[in-house]
Parts: structure tokens; C-alpha cells; sequence
């Protein structure tokens, strides 16, 4: 596997490599986090979300760490295939209902 | 079950001509919001609407864009007169409840002004 320091704009690992992707955000006051994969030409697709409450959360082959100290969220991929090369934004908010405010993304490539 | 649907997909318009961009969110949801993508500042909101009230206008960039939304199912995003600058992707997503963090968004409109 390969882990990235503090966001690194590109990502390039080998299949079934473990992908981990790192975001710091900026408000101590959120509440809510989410991570949304955006392919070519395609919107943003949510991939997994975490509220403040917790520090951990698991998905299909992906994993949402929390660390509310240092206002680190990180994306980790198992068994990375290619399907998952895309853009990876996180996002944060610290009321439901209002807007959520995006970090910069991180290109995922992914070669067979 | 149709997804957010955005129209048309892609805008290509000469500066200074209207445009208007349309969204159909989800059906039942009551959340709908506007978002814009470029290069260089990522993905930045531009106006929600809840229950069809504006309620954060703040990211609209200035009084040539305006959004409506006259119904649950329909608002569109106005820009008027366009300029090179607003060359962008446009978003639009929708969540379910008032009290939901989810996001939902459509395919986005590919605006090019020359």
C-alpha cells in the first residue's frame, strides 16, 4: 500500500495496492464529514460519510478515518482496481440541511 | 429511480448572451443546491434553496447570476449577461430532509463562454 502526506493533489498506485487518501479540514465545528468520488465527466458521488461521534467508520473495501485533534480525515481503499481512478473530495459541514464546503481533491490513478 | 437531472449538458455561448441552466432534483426532496467547479477554486456553493426559499445566496459571484426555484421539482440558474470568467461546470444537488447532510448531484452543465 502507499499513504500520502496532507493532500497530495495525485495518487498513483498499482492494482490491488491499499489507496490511502488524506484531507484536513478547516472547522472545528463540524459535525459531518463525506468523502464523494467524481469520475470524468461525471458529478460527485458519495463514497462514504462520518459524523463527529465517531472516529471510524467501514464500507465496501472502504474505510473513513477520523481524527478530530488534528482536523484529519483520510479515505482508505482496499484492493484498489482500476474502476476506482477518478477525483476524491472530502467534505465538511457543521449543520444538516445547509451547504457542505469541499476540500481540493486528489487524482487516483490506478494502473493494472 | 431518476437521479438529479441537469439541463442541457453542455452550454457553449458567445459573452454577453443569456444563459440559463435547469435542474429537476429528486423527487421528494426538499433540499436543492447549486455548486460550481473550475480549476482553480474546486467545487464552490453558489445559492441552496430549502422547501423552495433561498436561504444562502452568499456564493453567488454577482447580480449577473440569479437562481429560482418556483417549484419542489424545477429551478434554474441564471446568468445574465455571461462573461468568459463564468466559463465552469455547474452542479446541482438535492437532499432528502431539511435535517439530511446528504448530497445528491446531477451530471453538471459544461458552460463555455467565448
Amino acid at each position: 500500500g502507499e499513504s500520502v502526506g496532507l493532500h497530495l493533489p495525485t495518487l498513483s498506485v498499482q492494482e490491488g495496492d491499499n489507496s490511502i487518501i488524506n484531507c484536513a479540514y478547516s472547522n472545528s465545528a463540524s459535525d459531518y464529514f463525506i468523502w464523494y468520488k467524481q469520475e470524468s465527466g461525471k458529478g460527485p458521488q458519495f463514497i462514504i460519510d462520518i459524523r463527529s461521534n465517531m472516529d471510524k467508520r467501514q464500507g465496501q473495501r472502504v474505510t473513513v478515518l477520523l481524527n478530530k485533534t488534528v482536523k484529519h480525515l483520510s479515505l482508505q481503499i482496499a484492493a484498489t482496481q482500476p474502476g476506482d481512478s477518478a477525483v476524491y473530495f472530502c467534505a465538511e459541514s457543521n449543520q444538516a440541511g445547509t451547504a457542505l464546503i469541499f476540500g481540493k481533491g486528489t487524482t487516483l490513478s490506478v494502473s493494472s | 429511480d431518476a437521479g438529479v437531472i441537469q439541463s442541457p449538458r453542455h452550454e457553449v455561448t458567445e459573452m454577453g448572451q443569456e444563459v440559463t441552466l435547469r435542474c429537476k432534483p429528486i423527487s421528494g426532496h426538499n433540499s436543492l443546491f447549486w455548486y460550481r467547479q473550475t480549476m482553480m477554486r474546486g467545487l464552490e456553493l453558489l445559492i441552496y434553496f430549502n422547501n423552495n426559499v433561498p436561504i444562502d445566496d452568499s456564493g453567488m459571484p454577482e447580480d449577473r447570476f440569479s437562481a429560482k426555484m418556483p417549484n419542489a421539482s424545477f429551478s434554474t440558474l441564471k446568468i445574465q449577461p455571461s462573461e468568459p470568467r463564468d466559463s465552469a461546470v455547474y452542479f446541482c444537488a438535492s437532499s432528502p430532509l431539511l435535517s439530511s447532510y446528504e448530497q445528491y448531484f446531477g451530471p453538471g452543465t459544461r458552460l463555455t463562454v467565448t
